[in-house]
């Protein structure tokens, strides 16, 4: 069975810092991997995905997330962090065509000025 | 071009209604996906669509949650007899076929059961 941790509930960073979301994941076979964005309100928002190559993948805002096969990890970072990039952010594992995307239980960033 | 869209976007019941929740996906995706969102969680899967086929219903936590989608366009999620543990906010996404393209999520349902 497929699943996510997140083991941050929270993470405070100051404005221009960097910040790293953490993420581990368990998946038989090769995962696919994706991490969404969340503001109030409002339904989950794509940032970015892993499928294959490159283990530093870019996605939108200036986030990246780095792959890594032998620790199961798919951290989410930002050289310099916003304090709009406030918001709840979560991780996502899908094991193959014809299953469902399990998401982790997010993580709540907030950049402070 | 226009996103997911889901209504209502609010809708209050009292425990024992039935109700009905919309979305409309994007055009030409053919997955559909339905999930549940406790305050403050990660969503939980409920159940996927490829087209008119409900290829996976695994998640819908008891028989009287139904989904469908007639025409492999809209989708409606039916919960029948609702009760107060049924409140939270219900996600519909869609994505193009194959596994590496992402889910586009609508803005969500909030139910909450009185």
């Amino acid at each position: 069975a497929q699943s996510v941790a997140q083991p941050e509930d929270q993470v405070n960073v100051a404005e221009g810092n960097p910040l790293t979301v953490k993420c581990t994941y368990s998946v038989s076979g090769n995962p696919y991997l994706f991490w969404y964005v969340q503001y109030p309100n409002r339904g989950l928002q794509f940032l970015l995905k892993y499928i294959t190559g490159d283990n530093l993948v870019k996605g939108s805002y200036g986030f990246e997330a780095e792959f890594n096969k032998s620790q199961t990890s798919f951290h989410l970072k930002k050289p310099s962090a916003l304090v709009s990039d406030s918001a709840l952010y979560f991780c996502a594992v899908r094991a193959a065509y014809g299953q469902n995307f399990v998401f982790g239980p997010g993580t709540r960033l907030s950049v402070l000025p | 071009g226009a996103g997911v869209s889901q209504s209502p976007r609010y809708k209050v019941a009292k425990r024992g209604q039935d109700v009905a929740l919309r979305c409309d996906p994007i055009s030409g995706h053919v997955s559909l996906f339905w999930y549940q969102q406790a305050l403050g969680q990660g969503p939980e899967f409920l159940t996927y669509f490829q087209n008119e086929a409900q290829l996976d219903k695994s998640g819908l936590p008891s028989d009287r949650f139904f989904a469908e989608r007639p025409e492999g366009s809209v989708s409606t999620l039916k919960i029948q007899r609702t009760q107060q543990e049924d409140s939270a906010v219900y996600l519909c996404a869609s994505s193009l076929g194959g596994t590496g393209n992402p889910l586009h999520f609508g803005n969500g349902t909030r139910l909450t059961v009185t």
